[in-house]
């Protein structure tokens, strides 16, 4: 079993539709979970961090913790053609807070169909 | 503010030469990663450094990797000699001193190597 796994996709939104990404992961005393994009060819980009259960909403995008579950998952609501990209869920593994040494996942491409 | 640049971005080496990367840090980030993403694979962390020291390298794959931070500043990572499977994407990540989203890690755009 993969420490983080996702789905890889491709995963196809029309415009203006909520895209749903989810992540597992195997570690259940992790406790930092982060949604990175990455554009083609640049480099992976912070866009949330979540650390305790439930959703955490900044702008057009929430992301969703149940450890109980080990699922963390982001929404993009209102989807834009700008955020076809590939979407990387990390996980600090053990029990410290913080993004000292991420465990990521393979990523989900995503693509929004105008 | 200048983000976390790499150099050079792309590498074509043959197999048993050698092959060092650069990476410098936003200014004044005091902790430093290496990451390396192999085809298909997920990305992988290599090393981290605070300052000059390093804190974890857990992640190097063998002893043909040497990392340094000489003055706390930029780093290097040199593999000597190459073999095929080190190919691979290796991106340099920075971020202050701190926890969780107060310190998110910055990315460069990766040095992309190929050992052919």
């Amino acid at each position: 079993q993969k420490e983080v796994e996702q789905n890889s996709g491709p995963l196809s939104v029309p415009e203006g539709a909520i895209a749903s990404l989810n992540c597992t992961y195997s570690d259940r005393v992790s406790q930092s979970f982060f949604w990175y994009r990455q554009y083609s060819g640049k480099s992976p980009e912070l866009i949330m961090s979540i650390y305790s259960n439930g959703d955490k909403e900044d702008g057009r995008f929430t992301a969703q913790l149940n450890k109980a579950s080990q699922y963390v998952s982001l929404l993009i609501r209102d989807s834009q053609p700008s955020d076809s990209a590939t979407y990387l869920c990390a996980v600090n593994p053990g029990k410290d807070f913080g993004n000292e040494k991420l465990t990521f996942g393979t990523g989900t491409r995503l693509t929004i169909i105008p | 503010e200048a983000g976390v640049t790499q150099f050079p971005s792309h590498s074509v080496i043959e197999k048993g030469q050698t092959v060092t990367l650069r990476c410098d840090p936003i200014s004044g980030h005091d902790n430093l990663y290496w990451y390396r993403r192999v085809m298909g694979k997920e990305i992988k962390f290599l090393l981290h450094f605070v300052k000059e020291s390093k804190q974890d390298e857990s992640g190097m794959p063998n002893n043909r990797f040497l990392a340094e931070r000489t003055g706390g500043t930029y780093s290097t990572l040199k593999v000597q000699p190459a073999e095929l499977e080190d190919s691979g994407v290796y991106f340099c990540a920075s971020s202050q001193l701190g926890s969780g989203s107060n310190s998110p890690l910055h990315f460069g755009n990766g040095t992309r190597l190929t050992v052919t």
